[in-house]
């Protein structure tokens, strides 16, 4: 029980489609993080969150909308993507955004883009 | 921004130690050194984390050298459920978009 659960496991999606991904963390923190992990490469930081503010973008397409509704919930909104956008997606959490405290992470979900 | 290099692969035997080194050559004074162990289709999980000298707890122990230019991850009697990607990471305290995975250390157990 990693204490992070994130829904769905597993997605196929057309590159028409709107789909999100949900990502609920059970621990009382106050950072939540987007990860992308593509076949053979590093993870990839995407958005972070604290306290429901987005503190940080890397860069990531606009067809990748993050929502933070509150500490706990933390959304992926998917449209328009592309075959490249298949990997497996990330959330973590963590009780400081420093990079001192360790982040808990779900056990992802698998996107595949048709 | 700290980059780090970690060997591909490596292969054990059930009961050996185990030491992956982690370079990051170019860390900086505020920035901590942390371990995740991540298995297939599952998020990583946080090993060990230190900032100098030695680190242990009950699963690893955390080797950093003065100059704090590499580091070594030390897995005591290793099993076949070791058998995963062992990353090193490099970030900096107070920051937020400093959290830079490497590719990863596969380490395959064989009994």
């Amino acid at each position: 029980e990693t204490g992070v659960t994130q829904t769905p496991r597993h997605l196929v999606m057309g590159m028409t489609n709107k789909k999100s991904l949900k990502c609920e963390q059970h621990l009382g923190h106050n950072a939540m993080y987007w990860y992308k992990q593509s076949a053979k490469k590093p993870l990839e930081l995407m958005f972070v969150y604290s306290l429901e503010e987005r503190v940080e973008n890397n860069s990531v397409p606009s067809r990748f909308s993050p929502e933070c509704p509150n500490s706990s919930h933390l959304f992926l909104h998917l449209h328009t993507l592309q075959p490249e956008d298949s990997a497996l997606y990330l959330c973590a959490s963590s009780q400081v955004t420093s990079g001192r405290g360790e982040q808990y992470f779900g056990p992802g979900t698998r996107l595949t883009v048709t | 921004l700290a980059k780090t290099t970690q060997p591909i692969s490596m292969d054990s035997y059930e009961g050996q130690e185990v030491n992956i080194t982690c370079s990051h050559n170019n860390i900086a004074t505020n920035d901590y050194i942390t371990w995740y162990q991540q298995f297939p289709s599952q998020g990583p999980r946080f090993i060990i984390q230190g900032y100098k000298t030695k680190v242990t707890n009950e699963v690893a122990s955390l080797f950093i050298p003065a100059d704090r230019k590499s580091s070594t991850l030390s897995l005591p009697r290793v099993s076949l459920s070791d058998t995963a990607v062992y990353y090193c990471l490099v970030a900096i305290y107070g920051a937020t978009n400093k959290l830079i995975f490497g590719t990863g250390t596969l380490l395959a157990v064989q009994p």
